[in-house]
């Protein structure tokens, strides 16, 4: 069963770093195909793509926000790490990771909150 | 990038009544679009890969169809637990992206 959990801090300020953990079970990033992917969702509002790492350690990110997304993986702790710099109140919302197989997104964490404020 | 309109934004709906919900991309991708439900307060579930290749254990009254620019979800004869949002991705080119998202409620 796969499965996955998002970690991280609940509120950050303008302007700080943000560093959220994704940690899976049941199923390994080393094995060829798979996937762990990024995704948020303003409050209210749609899905976003934001970052995407392979098993082969392959790493693609959003066009509008890859200069402050960095996306890496621990495999031996099983966890995928996103950081997104310079944070803004329009970056609020709930961060979402998700695995898949090649081209899927398959199965999907809880989400984790993040509120943006001073 | 590719951006996927869907359409419409809402739809009211009475209980057995098709559903129907629109998705067309900004370019040509194959059949290389996904369905998504997302009840309130859940993470999104997979429903439909590949523009029509069902996923096991949902229901059958979902269906997909399309290819190239457009792209259709079917529920036939809604029920009262598909109220949700609804949303397309594709994954032709990257960055992968979603829809707008169309909210389905029961009247």
């Amino acid at each position: 069963q796969v499965t996955l959990k998002e970690s991280g801090p609940a509120r950050v300020n303008p302007t700080q770093t943000l560093t959220l953990t994704c940690t899976y079970s049941g199923f390994s990033l080393e094995s060829h195909g798979m996937r762990v992917t990024w995704i948020r969702q303003p409050p209210g509002k749609a899905l976003e793509w934001l970052a995407r790492i392979d098993w082969e350690d392959d790493k693609f990110y959003s066009t509008s926000l890859k200069t402050r997304l960095t996306i890496f993986k621990d495999t031996s702790k099983k966890e995928v790490v996103l950081t997104m710099t310079n944070m803004h109140p329009v970056d609020t919302g709930t961060y979402y990771c998700a695995q898949g197989s090649y081209d899927l997104i398959e199965n999907w964490g809880q989400g984790t909150r993040v509120t943006v404020s001073s | 990038d590719i951006v996927l309109k869907q359409s419409p934004d809402l739809q009211s709906v009475t209980p057995k009544e098709r559903v129907t919900i629109t998705c067309r991309a900004s370019q040509r991708i194959g059949s290389s679009l996904q369905w998504y439900q997302q009840k309130p307060n859940q993470s999104p579930k997979l429903l439909i890969k590949f523009g029509s290749q069902s996923i096991s254990g949902v229901p059958s009254r979902f269906r997909g169809s399309g290819s190239g620019t457009d792209f259709t979800l079917t529920i036939d004869s809604l029920e009262v637990e598909d109220a949700a949002t609804y949303y397309c991705q594709q994954s032709a080119g990257l960055p992968f992206s979603f829809g707008g998202g169309t909210k389905v409620e029961i009247k």
